[in-house]
């Protein structure tokens, strides 16, 4: 069975741009959601989505955005970016919810500069 | 609010000792909660989860963790440390199954 996907593993972007990150996720989850990982500010909840309806939603700014489609995978947008928004990224899916534990996918890490 | 705290960023044992990472939480409900760990440049891997039912919880690889409910405890125990326990681990606690609030990480040294 394979695992949660996230495409690229690594990207480097200038201040300013844009990014698209994307995930797959177990086939069959239908939840899936993403975190950012800092040294600073640990790992933190970005949004959650399920059937392709925002569920969850963590406490960043507007440029953070993401989407689902109808095979449940899932991207994630950073418009305008900042320095601050050089992280690893990582996607999880579940099939319903959280209750049985979120997988983990091995994570995007995007540097900004 | 739910939240998480790690007792000890770093913790360091030798190979063969008992492995003790400590977590409290706070939830206003029953909480689920679950055990992380993170090898470098990789992502989570679930160790373990408390639901519902037997508050003794054994996860993979060995680690087993109790569910205290008056002390708001969840800590993470392993007998015997092996050098491939050197990681970083994450305890996290969420509601009703959604969102996962994580502690800061603890990160675990073994020496032989």
């Amino acid at each position: 069975k394979a695992g949660v996907t996230q495409t690229p593993r690594y990207l480097i972007k200038t201040r300013g741009q844009q990014v698209t990150l994307s995930c797959s996720p177990i086939s069959g989850h239908r939840s899936v959601s993403w975190y950012q990982q800092t040294p600073g500010q640990g790992l933190q909840f970005l949004f959650e989505y399920f059937s392709e309806t925002q569920r969850n939603k963590g406490n960043f700014p507007g440029r953070f955005s993401g989407r689902q489609f109808s095979n449940s995978r899932s991207e994630m947008n950073v418009s305008t970016l900042e320095l601050g928004d050089s992280a690893l990224y990582l996607c999880a899916s579940s099939p319903e919810g959280g209750g049985g534990g979120y997988t983990f996918g091995s994570g995007t890490r995007l540097t900004v500069v | 609010a739910q939240s998480v705290t790690q007792l000890g960023s770093h913790v360091s044992v030798s190979e063969g000792a008992l492995v003790l990472l400590r977590c409290n939480y706070s939830s206003s409900v029953p909480p689920y909660l679950f055990w992380y760990v993170q090898y470098p440049n990789q992502g989570l891997q679930l160790l373990l989860k408390y639901t519902t039912g037997a508050t003794l919880v054994k996860g993979i690889n060995g680690f087993e963790a109790e569910f205290k409910k008056s002390e708001t405890s969840f800590h993470l125990t392993k007998p015997s440390a092996h050098m491939s326990d050197a990681a970083e681990y994450f305890c996290a606690v969420s509601q009703y199954g959604n969102k996962l609030v994580f502690g800061a990480g603890t990160i675990l040294r073994v020496k032989s």
